[in-house]
């Protein structure tokens, strides 16, 4: 059971374009979902994270758009550097519970 | 800035053989995780550790699992025999409070051959 699906698998960019990373789910209970990059070797290190309470947050070139209706959030990172290359995980909640649970991960190449 | 601490990064161990992976979380969160990713695949979910006892735990952590604060600051995983399907990277992940960020370390990588 599949509670976090993240789309694409790999996502190649110019430098200078937008990243888009798409994520769905299923149980109505989550209400915190971070995003996490993971450079190679290393742990998930969190990036932004958003509450169902907003529809958009923006840190820097990063930003969390939520659609709650929908059940989907998506990562955007404008002007992509070579330097976000990276694997990219969504993440989700609930109030109450200890496990994150992760997307399958978005490999992200930003190509000079 | 404080940060998730692990050792060791790398451990190779022989099948059936016990392994203690070692943690120490940021000093003033109070809860502690262990999580695992199989090399190319999605990060999951082991267990969650709060008042010294196990607060959650997914269907990985079976009998062969256990988890300990020894001390007031380090956070133990032990896998008591080990498999070849053990192999991954084990992360541990601590928190101020339930639902909370969960900052991670950088991970243990677990060979069994």
């Amino acid at each position: 059971q599949q509670q976090v699906k993240q789309s694409p698998q790999s996502l190649i960019v110019q430098k200078g374009g937008i990243s888009i990373i798409n994520c769905a789910y299923e149980n109505t209970a989550f209400d915190y979902f971070p995003w996490y990059q993971q450079f190679p070797g290393k742990g998930p290190a969190l990036l932004i994270a958003i509450r169902p309470d907003v529809s958009e947050k923006k840190e820097g070139r990063f930003t969390i758009s939520f659609n709650k209706s929908a059940k989907q959030f998506s990562l955007h990172i404008m002007d992509s550097q070579p330097g976000d290359s990276a694997t990219y995980f969504c993440a989700a909640i609930s109030t109450g519970a200890n496990n994150l649970f992760f997307g399958t991960g978005t490999r992200l190449t930003v190509i000079p | 800035e404080p940060e998730v601490t692990q050792t060791p990064s790398h451990q190779v161990t022989q099948m059936g053989q016990e392994v203690i992976l070692r943690c120490v979380p940021i000093s003033n969160h109070l809860y502690f995780y262990w999580y695992r990713q199989i090399l190319g695949q999605k990060v999951e979910f082991l267990v969650s550790f709060y008042n010294n006892e196990i607060s959650e735990k997914s269907e990985i952590f079976d009998d062969q699992f256990s988890v300990e604060r020894p001390d007031g600051s380090n956070f133990t995983l032990k896998i008591r025999s080990t498999k070849l399907e053990d192999s991954a990277m084990y992360f541990c992940a601590s928190g101020q409070g339930v639902a909370d960020t969960q900052y991670f370390g950088p991970g243990t990588r677990l060979t069994v051959l």
